[in-house]
């Protein structure tokens, strides 16, 4: 495709509920990133893959959140047992160069909301 | 801790008027300073970038000022239209870690 495509577009999910968002990156990228944007605020890291690798994990908020990339294209993120805190604008991002962060290329998100 | 600060959080403009958009940082490992526009509903699309060994970048009617000593950088939107009306977020990279800080955001409102 021409640009980052995330799904679902929006997803409700009830307390305790599993949920799995999907990144597709612009092809042929080797950085993806997911970003966390909660209402009214900047975007904050959550976890960088260069390839399949995992390089930083470092912003996932708990042991409830997972990421992988397993053939170095698609990645999901999974929550397990969702938390209210949990609802907010899930971004992921995706960049040509490996290692260095320039010109990202952001999806237009996945809005979870958490009951 | 944050490590990016923005300002201001909200900006009105008259069409045709200069948009001054300011952030600081903290981390001296940064090395990449990025601008980004938001619509409503989408992701932030980079704007204009610049690197610390330069103090000024201009692309069009976006100009990027950065003063490395006193870690601070500045969006400047000349000719402001009703079209720039948007939410811009300054970021910070550190090319060596991979990730980008981001600030909080200015919602900018161009009145025509």
């Amino acid at each position: 495709g021409a640009g980052v495509s995330q799904s679902p577009r929006y997803k409700v999910a009830k307390r305790g509920q599993d949920v799995a968002l999907r990144c597709d990156p612009i092809s042929g990228h080797v950085s993806l990133f997911w970003y966390q944007q909660a209402l009214g605020q900047g975007p904050e890291f959550l976890t960088y893959f260069q390839n399949e690798a995992q390089l930083d994990k470092s912003g996932l908020p708990s042991d409830r959140f997972f990421a992988e990339r397993p053939e170095g294209s698609v990645s999901t993120l999974k929550i397990q047992r969702t938390q209210q805190e949990d609802s907010a604008v899930y971004l992921c991002a995706s960049s040509s160069t490996g290692g260095r962060e320039e010109k990202l290329f952001f999806g237009s998100g996945t809005q979870l909301s958490v009951l | 801790q944050q490590q990016v600060k923005q300002s201001p959080q909200s900006l009105i403009v008259q069409k045709g008027g200069i948009s001054i958009i300011n952030c600081a940082y903290e981390n001296t490992a940064f090395d990449y300073f990025p601008w980004y526009q938001q619509f409503p509903g989408k992701g932030p699309a980079l704007l204009i970038a610049i690197r610390p060994d330069v103090s000024e970048k201009k692309e069009g009617r976006f100009t990027i000022s950065f003063n490395k000593s006193a870690k601070q950088f500045s969006l400047h939107i000349m000719d402001s239209q009703p079209g720039d009306s948007a939410t811009y977020f300054c970021a910070a990279t550190n090319t060596n870690a991979g990730k980008s800080t981001f600030g909080d955001g200015t919602t900018l409102t161009v009145k025509p």
